[in-house]
């Protein structure tokens, strides 16, 4: 069955390393987007990819970086790592193109502690 | 951009009430409105979803309904039951290019 995947599930890091959360789908799908979940604020968007080489910033992209270099993943990155970004973050997908309306479908969460 | 308010953000109910949830969005072109079901541990996951062209959807136990001229929408969850306990986001989208804006959350509890 196709599914979406995250690692890893949980991570300890110390402030100013470089992190990179990996998303992997096999969906197929062209749209694929990062969130970031803390309590009292929701899912926050991160950054988002309609297709390979395509990236775009989402509300709360400072600190973070993607690249899409292929259908199936899409990589965030930490640059430096700051207590801030202590959350827990989720990748998505999204079946169609732009003018579509279709549901997200959302992978398991990685758990990022910065300390 | 959008901004999408919900409310309440904790809600307990008896099983076998009913719960509802409502959200407010600012933007008037938004027309894709899809409620998220999350449970302990795992992402969330599309329970249902309602257009901007449609006043009122269900299935099964639970119903959405919209008010376009007021910007609101409401979740409702009938005969609760303990496995409708989770955390329920509303969201809201001009479409296009499928970028949503979510509420913050409302965490429903169904005490047995």
């Amino acid at each position: 069955d196709a599914e979406i995947t995250q690692s890893p599930r949980h991570k300890i890091t110390e402030t100013g390393r470089q992190v990179t959360l990996a998303c992997h789908q096999t969906w197929n799908h062209n749209n694929m987007f990062w969130y970031r979940q803390d309590l009292g604020h929701g899912l926050r968007l991160i950054h988002y990819s309609y297709g390979v080489h395509d990236t775009n910033k989402g509300e709360v992209s400072d600190g973070y970086s993607v690249s899409r270099s292929n259908t199936e993943d899409l990589p965030l990155t930490l640059e430096s790592a700051a207590s801030s970004q202590t959350s827990v973050y989720f990748c998505a997908s999204s079946e169609l193109g732009r003018g579509l309306l279709n549901e997200q479908f959302f992978g398991p969460g990685t758990r990022l502690t910065v300390l | 951009g959008e901004n999408v308010e919900q409310h309440p953000s904790t809600l307990s109910v008896q099983e076998g009430d009913s719960a509802v949830i409502k959200c407010t969005y600012s933007d008037s072109a938004s027309n894709y409105f899809p409620w998220y079901k999350q449970e302990l541990g795992k992402g969330p996951q599309l329970i249902i979803d309602i257009r901007s062209n449609v006043g009122e959807k269900k299935d099964q136990r639970i119903a959405v309904t919209l008010n376009k001229t007021a910007k609101h929408f409401s979740l409702h969850i009938t005969e609760t039951q303990p496995e409708d306990s989770a955390v329920y986001f509303c969201a809201a989208t001009t479409g296009g290019y499928q970028k949503v804006t979510f509420g913050t959350g409302t965490k429903l509890q169904v005490i047995p």
